[in-house]
């Protein structure tokens, strides 16, 4: 069965360093997203990204952040400028388009466990 | 109280018992789905129930939706050791992200 990939699984960082998180999403799906969960909170949704441009953004996503389609099949997040509240888990999801029965279903990575020290 | 609320936090129950979840959110909602999490791990699709459809079963899964009461259910039944793991409710608002619960730890007790 096909299945969103993430690497790394973990990642461990000094503040101030930039991170890239990777992500392969389902192959023909054309929605994908980022979450992040911190340790003991709700998982919050970062961004989402259609047809190679940003269609939604949380009050987390600032400047700081940024997305990234750079070829057929990778999509990564990248944290410029780590700080000690990115330490997360950050989950990429993927679906395939529309509203109709069975297309709305986000499939989730098993996360990159992030650490900034 | 913030949106997507799950109630119990946390639930204890032996083998073979149901469990029953809640959840509750406050907008207008596209669909809504429920998670499981192992610890530590992925997040796991378990249903999806559609804002005009009422209840849905899946295996040993049973989910309700009140849009009247903007709540939703997940019955688990006749639980396992293995269904030991968090669980979310998650509902897609009319755009296109999916808005969490502080979700339910469920222990089942062999």
């Amino acid at each position: 069965e096909p299945e969103v990939t993430q690497t790394p699984s973990h990642q461990v960082t000094q503040m101030g360093q930039e991170v890239i998180l990777r992500c392969v999403p389902i192959s023909n799906h054309l929605y994908f997203y980022w979450y992040r969960q911190i340790l003991g909170q709700k998982v919050e949704f970062l961004v989402s990204f259609y047809n190679n441009e940003i269609s939604e953004k949380s009050e987390i996503f600032d400047d700081q952040f940024s997305v990234e389609r750079p070829d057929g099949s990778n999509f990564t997040l990248k944290i410029r400028s780590t700080k000690l509240e990115d330490s997360a888990m950050y989950f990429c999801a993927s679906r395939w388009t529309g509203f109709s029965v069975g297309q709305e279903t986000q499939y989730f990575g098993p996360g990159t466990r992030l650490l900034v020290l | 109280s913030q949106q997507g609320e799950e109630d119990p936090q946390a639930l204890s129950i032996q083998e073979g018992e149901n469990a029953t979840m809640n959840c509750s959110y406050k907008t207008s909602i596209n669909n809504l789905q429920w998670y499981r999490q192992n610890s530590g791990r992925g997040l796991v699709h378990l249903i999806l129930i559609r804002s005009n459809e009422r209840e849905k079963h899946s295996g040993r899964l049973r989910v309700t939706l009140d849009t009247s009461k903007k709540s939703s259910s997940l019955l688990i039944t006749a639980s396992r050791a293995a269904d030991t793991a968090s669980y979310f409710c998650a509902h897609m608002e009319y755009g296109n992200k999916l808005v969490f619960g502080a979700g339910t730890i469920l222990r089942v007790k062999s």
